[in-house]
């Protein structure tokens, strides 16, 4: 099974209105987290990392935060707009030295923003 | 643009058949990575190169393989396709770190 799952398959939510998406992990060893978001036809694109020794990061709009004692990593988006639209994958991985395994995956959540 | 170029973009073929995908990685990364993405099973991590030497496999059936070229750009061949291979195939490169930087994907169809 996966060690990296997300909650919820799809959160609808008001344009304007912030946006919480959340993940699972199981792998205590996992040392890096990272959030990519998936547009309709194209590849992931990098949003946000954190690594294990903080727990929480912010970035433009978005803030990762994670929460090693139950295992949960939560990527919030302020202010949601209808680019945001997408599906967002958390990933985690052990090396956080390098790529060596690449990233393992959750299955994702779907984010639709309603106008 | 990420800078990581797959291709073709889509490829529709026949069960038994074999297949080749194609991604140049961003210029500077050394490592390409290939996932598969499908509807049930989300993004899988298939197999990993790094400088032209395979580094990691992940979930790679038997009937898939890879390899990378001097010039760091990597192959997925797919042979024996069943209905089940029809999905988004990523290539994603990277320079050491963990953050990957994908490619649009190539999307299979298996009939």
């Amino acid at each position: 099974g996966e060690s990296v799952g997300l909650h919820l398959p799809t959160l609808s939510v008001q344009e304007g209105d912030n946006s919480i998406i959340n993940c699972a992990y199981s792998n205590s060893a996992s040392d890096y987290f990272i959030w990519y978001k998936q547009e309709s036809g194209k590849g992931p694109q990098f949003i946000i990392d954190i690594r294990s020794n903080m727990d929480k990061r912010q970035g433009q709009r978005v803030t990762v935060l994670l929460n090693k004692t139950v295992k949960h990593l939560s990527l919030q988006i302020a202010a949601t707009q209808p680019g945001d639209s997408a599906v967002y994958f958390c990933a985690e991985n052990i090396h956080s030295g390098g790529g060596a395994d690449g990233l393992t995956f959750g299955k994702g959540t779907h984010l639709i923003i309603q106008p | 643009d990420s800078g990581v170029t797959q291709t073709p973009k889509h490829l529709i073929t026949a069960t038994g058949q074999r297949v080749t995908l194609r991604c140049s990685p961003r210029s500077g990364d050394l490592s390409v990575y290939w996932y598969q993405q499908s509807l049930d099973q989300g993004l899988q991590f298939l197999i990993q190169y790094y400088n032209g030497e395979e580094r990691a496999k992940g979930n790679i059936l038997e009937r898939f393989s890879a390899q990378q070229f001097p010039d760091l750009h990597s192959e997925l061949n797919l042979s024996s396709l069943e209905l089940g291979d029809s999905a988004l195939y990523f290539c994603a490169s990277g320079s050491g770190a963990n953050v990957l930087t994908f490619g649009a994907g190539s999307r299979l169809t298996v009939l």
